[in-house]
């Protein structure tokens, strides 16, 4: 059963950059079939998509965060990450990784890490 | 401000039958691309309910069921349980946007 678990700093200060990782166990990454995305929920917002990778090399991003955020893996460690510069409180999410298989027709979210809590804050 | 609008909240008695709603636009729904639905119990990461439109993954009960109509889609809960109390979302695509959106969440009370 695939498990992804995130990990990260738990508080940053504001302007700094934030780094997060996923450790995926379960399953390979190397499936034609997967894109490895990131996906950040704040009271806010509600939940927000950030970024996705493939283990071809393929990166996309939300537009709105794509000057400010890096997406990238390591397959030999079965991890993927994400960095985000100049963190102010707006960025104060949970922050999930998750799993984003093709279907065909459409690709979907099928697999979610627990998430973790991201604080912005001096 | 989420792109895919949803009742804030809606409520039933156990047995009940209830119906989210998930109003988009022409640069998601309304062009064609699928809609999925999330189950998210308070303090859990959401959960695959819905892929595909009306697609059930393994698992998931058939008291769950979606459908879609233009622009908009609806997940339906019957035979409503108090173990369905949480937080629904869709998710779709948006051309206009460039990237995956969620509506704003539902959450459901079972009185």
């Amino acid at each position: 059963q695939l498990h992804l678990q995130e990990s990260g700093p738990g508080l940053v200060k504001p302007s700094e950059t934030l780094s997060l990782t996923c450790s995926v166990s379960g399953d390979s990454m190397t499936s034609n079939l997967y894109y490895w995305d990131w996906i950040r929920q704040s009271p806010g917002k509600g939940l927000e998509w950030i970024a996705s990778i493939h283990y071809g090399g393929s990166t996309y991003y939300n537009p709105s965060l794509k000057s400010r955020v890096t997406i990238s893996m390591d397959t030999s460690k079965n991890q993927f990450s994400l960095k985000v510069s100049s963190v102010s409180a707006a960025d104060t999410a949970v922050y999930y990784c998750a799993r984003r298989t093709d279907y065909g027709d459409y690709e979907v979210f099928d697999f979610w890490g627990q998430g973790t809590l991201l604080t912005v804050s001096s | 401000q989420s792109v895919l609008t949803q009742p804030p909240s809606v409520s039933g008695a156990p047995g009940q039958t209830v119906t989210i709603s998930c109003t988009g636009s022409s640069s998601n729904i309304g062009t064609g691309y699928d809609v999925h639905w999330y189950q998210q119990i308070p303090g859990t990461a959401p959960k695959l309910l819905i892929h595909g439109n009306t697609v059930r993954p393994s698992g998931v009960p058939d008291r769950f069921s979606g459908s879609k109509s233009g622009t908009s889609a609806s997940l339906a809960i019957a035979g409503l349980q108090a173990e369905d109390e949480a937080d629904y979302y869709c998710q779709s695509y948006d051309n206009r946007l460039h990237g995956f959106v969620f509506g704003s969440g539902t959450k459901v009370t079972v009185l």
